[in-house]
């Protein structure tokens, strides 16, 4: 158990549709990392925040958005969703950021079909 | 513009043989490098790591090989187990981005 806690496991929504995929932490972790896993894409990073601010972009369509709360817990925002946005998206925490000679710790994903 | 490759999808070895997978990197400024290990239905986690000031690092049965006039970079696996079958990420790190290869499958059969 990595101690990253991604919420739901699976989803499945129509196109055109949003969805919220929510992130917690590792307890002590300031940072968030988003990445989208597709068929033979391997790990694309989407976005990063640090305790609270945005702290790099990645490859993020407009149609996504991300954000994390006080408590540090992280959500990313799906909308007009299409076919090609099913994938696993997986989210990962470490202390600070800027030192990714630090492992990674990530959550099992989120699984997103969208039909 | 895939930064990150590696161009094999899949391995398979005999346990107690030694594995090899391979990745490329396009991009000089990448200061640290990392492989990940995936199986199925979890995230990934982490196995070995490198700074670009090196040219080996070693782990137990895992060594790290950097390259950086090739920009290449490889893990040996040295014995295999059927338990290190999952998927192999290579990453490298680029300020506060952490790029991933497309991941290599590692079968080792008995």
């Amino acid at each position: 158990d990595s101690g990253v806690t991604q919420t739901p496991k699976h989803l499945i929504t129509a196109t055109g549709q949003r969805v919220t995929l929510r992130c917690s932490p590792r307890s002590g972790d300031l940072s968030v990392y988003w990445y989208q896993q597709s068929l033979d894409q391997g790990l694309q990073f989407l976005i990063q925040y640090y305790n609270g601010e945005e702290r790099a972009k990645g490859n993020i369509l407009e149609r996504f958005s991300a954000q994390q709360f006080p408590d540090l817990h992280s959500e990313l925002n799906l909308s007009s969703l299409e076919l090609g946005d099913s994938a696993l998206y997986f989210c990962a925490s470490s202390v600070r950021p800027g030192q990714l000679n630090e492992k990674l710790f990530f959550g099992s994903g989120t699984q997103l079909s969208v039909l | 513009d895939q930064q990150v490759k590696q161009n094999s999808p899949s391995l398979s070895v005999q346990e107690g043989r030694i594995s090899i997978l391979n990745c490329d990197y396009t991009n000089s400024m990448f200061d640290y490098f990392l492989w990940y290990k995936k199986y199925p239905a979890e995230g990934p986690t982490f196995l070995i790591s490198i700074s670009s000031i090196k040219d080996k690092n070693e782990d137990g049965r895992f060594t790290v090989f950097l390259n950086k006039s090739a920009k290449h970079l490889s893990l040996h696996i040295v014995p295999s187990q059927p338990g290190d079958s999952a998927v192999y990420f290579c990453a490298a790190s680029e300020t506060d981005k952490l790029i991933f290869g497309t991941g290599t499958r590692l079968q080792v059969f008995p």
